[in-house]
């Protein structure tokens, strides 16, 4: 089984400051990585995914993961962060053979002060 | 074009109501699903559909029935809700189950049982 420990349940953070969440998870199989946004009163959107390949992975609105496989961890960077980034922030993985099942991470709420 | 869509956005509903809500993708995606999410908590899977084909229940009571009548669209009929049941439900389709490919999610409907 699969599963995703986000430790930061809130990260506040100042305007133009960078900002880390963190996502840490655990597997006994082969797993795909995500993150995905979700602003206030909409759906979820996708930040970005780790499929294989190069570990540094770009999104859009300027975010980054690192996948890192020793340490189980997939956090989400941004050098700079703006008013427009408060939201929720979920880590999820699913299985690398089945995508169907997303295990999802608790969710981290990224709150910018001015 | 990646859009899913939801209606309706809001809805009210009492105990002994029949409602239904509806989500619609255009872009040839085989696998759709549907979410509850509670405030504050990630989204939990309610069911898939796989070419046009429900796949997997995750255990949701029968006031809940899931309907996919095409392709593109997937309903989610509502009877006898408890008000435990007010929640944001989304909608997410993909490839297919199967694939590497990203589950994309709509903007939801919110709902109120009385």
């Amino acid at each position: 089984a699969q599963s995703v420990t986000q430790l930061d349940s809130q990260v506040p953070v100042f305007e133009e400051a960078p900002v880390e969440l963190r996502c840490n998870y655990s597997s006994s199989v082969s797993v795909y990585l995500f993150w995905y946004v979700q602003y206030p009163n909409q759906g979820l959107q996708l930040l970005l995914k780790y499929l294989s390949g190069s570990t540094l992975v770009k999104g859009i609105n300027g975010f980054e993961a690192e996948f890192n496989k020793s340490q189980t961890s997939f956090h989400l960077r941004k050098p700079s962060v703006h008013i427009s980034d408060t939201a929720e922030y979920f880590c999820a993985v699913s299985r690398a053979d089945s995508n169907y099942q997303l295990i999802w991470g608790a969710g981290t709420k990224l709150i910018i002060k001015p | 074009d990646t859009e899913v869509t939801q209606t309706p956005k809001h809805l009210v509903m009492g105990m002994t109501n029949k409602k239904s809500l509806k989500c619609e993708q255009h872009m040839g995606h085989r696998a759709m699903y549907w979410y509850k999410q509670k405030a504050k908590k990630p989204p939990e899977l309610m069911f898939v559909y796989s070419y046009e084909k429900l796949s997997i229940n995750e255990s949701v009571p029968s006031r809940f029935s899931p309907e996919c009548p095409n392709s593109s669209l997937l309903n989610l009929h509502l009877h006898a809700l408890q008000p435990e049941d007010s929640a944001l439900y989304l909608c997410a389709s993909s490839q297919d189950p199967k694939s590497t490919d990203t589950q994309y999610f709509g903007p939801g409907t919110r709902l109120t049982v009385l």
